[in-house]
């Protein structure tokens, strides 16, 4: 079975600076997608980014990116230039291309101090 | 645009009253639905999902049960809570082109 691994509960960083998770996962596919979702205090879950495991080159948007490493079965996020609003618990999650549910790590809970 | 909808945002139960959660899509036709919990502090952890009208697969034995009695409309019930039901709730649907899931804005059950 797959499995998503998280291995910093809790983070932190200064406004402006630059903070990275990480996230490795384990799958026997070649097939699959990555994801990071965001979970602020509203507790509402927002889709930060994706990558589709065929494609190279790593997802970026605006001040998120990812570096994905298929061999090591790694999928890191960076948030760059980090805001008050980025604080949330930030989830990285897997899926079978055509899955039918998604795999889940436990979370890791960012702070970004002012 | 695709949306969903999930009510109520709060709900505080007695142990022993049934239970009623309600999903809907709006959007997009024939998606794929899911309940997830989320317990204080922790991950989620995915309880039904549907891929068609009366068509529920159950990942979790437990007190809950999940129907989809139209293309775009998601129920959580029990007919009687436990403490133990206690939590976030989360629908979630995708769609068939697959871009990732969207989430409702959750339901926080505390069952006294």
């Amino acid at each position: 079975a797959q499995t998503v691994t998280q291995s910093q509960p809790e983070m932190s960083v200064q406004e402006a600076e630059t903070v990275t998770l990480s996230c490795t996962y384990d799958t026997s596919e070649s097939d699959y997608y990555l994801f990071w979702y965001k979970q602020p205090p509203s507790r509402q879950m927002i889709l930060v980014i994706r990558q589709e495991a065929y494609k190279q080159q790593n997802a970026t948007e605006n001040r998120f990116s990812v570096n994905f490493q298929k061999a090591a079965k790694s999928f890191s996020l960076k948030i760059s230039d980090s805001q008050l609003g980025d604080a949330a618990m930030y989830f990285c999650a897997y899926s079978e291309n055509y899955g039918q549910n998604f795999v889940f790590g436990p979370g890791t809970r960012l702070s970004v101090l002012p | 645009s695709q949306t969903i909808h999930q009510w109520p945002a709060t709900l505080v139960q007695p142990v022993g009253s049934p239970l009623s959660l309600e999903c809907t899509v709006e959007g997009t036709s024939n998606p794929n639905l899911y309940w997830y919990r989320q317990a204080a502090g922790r991950g989620l952890q995915l309880l039904f999902y549907s891929v068609g009208i009366g068509q529920i697969s159950s990942e979790v034995p437990q007190n809950l049960s999940a129907s989809r009695p139209q293309d775009r409309q998601f129920i959580l019930s029990s007919k009687k809570l436990l403490l133990s039901d206690s939590g976030f709730y989360l629908c979630a649907f995708r769609t068939k082109g697959f871009y990732g899931y969207t989430f409702g804005s959750g339901t926080r059950l505390t069952v006294v």
